[in-house]
């Protein structure tokens, strides 16, 4: 199994561009979690979705949408993306059992100039 | 917006000490307690996730336990190697999240010297 898998690894964005970032995991996971994770701030919650075709917001929404159009995958995009939004941007997944963790993919890092 | 706390921020230890650091959490609507191990340059990787008040575990040389009615959670590392240095993550969830959200601290990073 490759787990949480995300693409792109890196990308440099100029104000203004527009990107979708892509998130796939092949445990078969019901739910997906979209975070940023910025210096001295830890994990900060933008989106999660509890299951194909579902999504809401976390607690840093603004800028992004996100699209669960197959259960395997979630996407993050940013329409028009500002310096704000330089950060390491991270997937995960879980399964509907409780008492489980969150899988984590290995990251973005997103520069916006 | 929940708050979660870690302390202290970064710590440094010499290879063989014992070291252990705190996770503070709100005390009312808990509903579980996570611990994560977060390498440099890799991703986030689950150490244990803790429910009930009083619970202790134990993976190797790393233990945790729990108070849920004061709100924190102490994270123990024995005889600490260089290879046990990372971030550590505590993150919090409350009863009523609907999706298994968690709230994360900012975390600890753990540096041990050689």
């Amino acid at each position: 199994n490759a787990g949480v898998t995300q693409t792109p690894k890196f990308r440099v964005l100029k104000t203004g561009q527009s990107m979708t970032l892509l998130c796939a995991q092949d445990m078969n996971h019901e739910y997906m979690y979209w975070y940023r994770q910025d210096p001295g701030m830890g994990l900060r919650l933008i989106h999660y979705s509890v299951g194909e075709g579902t999504t809401a917001k976390g607690e840093v929404p603004d800028g992004y949408n996100v699209s669960r159009l197959k259960k395997q995958n979630f996407l993050l995009g940013l329409e028009s993306a500002a310096p704000s939004q330089t950060s390491v941007y991270f997937c995960a997944s879980r399964t509907g059992l409780a008492g489980r963790e969150q899988y984590f993919g290995p990251g973005t890092r997103l520069t916006v100039t | 917006i929940l708050n979660v706390e870690q302390s202290p921020q970064s710590l440094h230890v010499q290879e063989g000490d014992s070291t252990n650091f705190t996770c503070s959490f709100p005390s009312s609507n808990f509903y579980a307690l996570h611990w994560y191990r977060w390498e440099t340059a890799k991703s986030p990787e689950a150490l244990f996730v803790m429910t009930l008040n009083g619970d202790e575990k134990k993976k190797g040389r790393i233990s945790a336990t729990l108070n849920t009615k004061e709100g924190y959670s102490y994270l123990y590392i024995k005889g600490s190697q260089p290879e046990d240095s990372a971030t550590y993550l505590c993150a919090f969830r409350e009863l009523s999240g609907s999706a298994r959200q968690l709230t994360f601290g900012s975390g600890t990073q753990l540096t041990v010297l050689p």
